[in-house]
């Protein structure tokens, strides 16, 4: 069973526009929300983070935005560049019970910015 | 400064084969994972090993088995392949307990006729 649903599967922009990447979750027990991004042939690599006690996170043009009470958080990059083209995920995970620090992702989002 | 590395990177095996996936570490860390990548399912928890000594199943454990060799290396195996173990699989680490970032190799490709 999903307990992150991330969306949209693809997302194509031009240079220069706003991608915008939304997930949900299930569990409350979550309190840990980062994302991942992945070039092809590599391994994920962290790109940003966010805990449930702020409702944003800026790095550069990268921000999550988090809804505690609709379970949603989503990623905006601002200026969107070619070089951002590459597989986004979200990820969630816990600190109580079985969840402890394991991460589970979404679908993830494979971005593609035009020139 | 290696970080994660996986081997081997590529790997053909023909169904009921055995092969067993390498992972090793220079980060120091406790905590080890192994993941799987489909396309449109995420990367999915095989098995975890938190500290050296303990490993523990996570969401699509069957089919699989894990060996935390010492606090560096963690492997996978695979007893007897089957079609729907071609997949991508990701070795990450993580430095201790809690909602610390993991740090993930390069992969393997892994392809089962």
């Amino acid at each position: 069973q999903q307990q992150v649903k991330q969306s949209p599967q693809s997302l194509i922009v031009q240079k220069g526009g706003i991608s915008i990447i939304n997930c949900a979750y299930e569990n409350t027990a979550f309190d840990y929300f980062p994302w991942y991004q992945q070039f092809p042939g590599k391994g994920p690599a962290l790109l940003i983070a966010i805990r449930p006690d702020v409702s944003e996170k800026k790095e550069g043009r990268f921000t999550i935005s988090f809804n505690k009470s609709a379970k949603q958080f989503s990623l905006h990059i601002m200026d969107s560049q070619p070089g951002d083209s590459a597989t986004y995920f979200c990820a969630a995970s816990g600190t109580g019970g079985t969840s402890y620090g394991k991460l589970t992702f979404g679908q993830g989002t494979i971005l593609t910015v035009h020139p | 400064n290696a970080g994660v590395t996986q081997t081997p990177k590529f790997q053909v095996l023909k169904t009921g084969q055995s092969m067993t996936l390498q992972c090793a570490q220079d980060m120091n860390h406790n905590s080890m994972y192994w993941y799987r990548q489909d396309p449109g399912m995420g990367l999915r928890l095989i098995y975890y090993s938190a500290s050296e000594g303990t490993t523990d199943k996570g969401e699509v454990p069957n089919g699989y088995n894990v060996s935390r060799l010492n606090k560096r290396e963690f492997s996978l195996r695979l007893e007897s392949a089957a079609p729907s173990q071609t997949s991508v699989y990701f070795c990450a680490t993580k430095d201790r307990i809690g909602n610390q970032p993991q740090h993930f190799g390069d992969g393997t490709r892994l392809s089962i006729l």
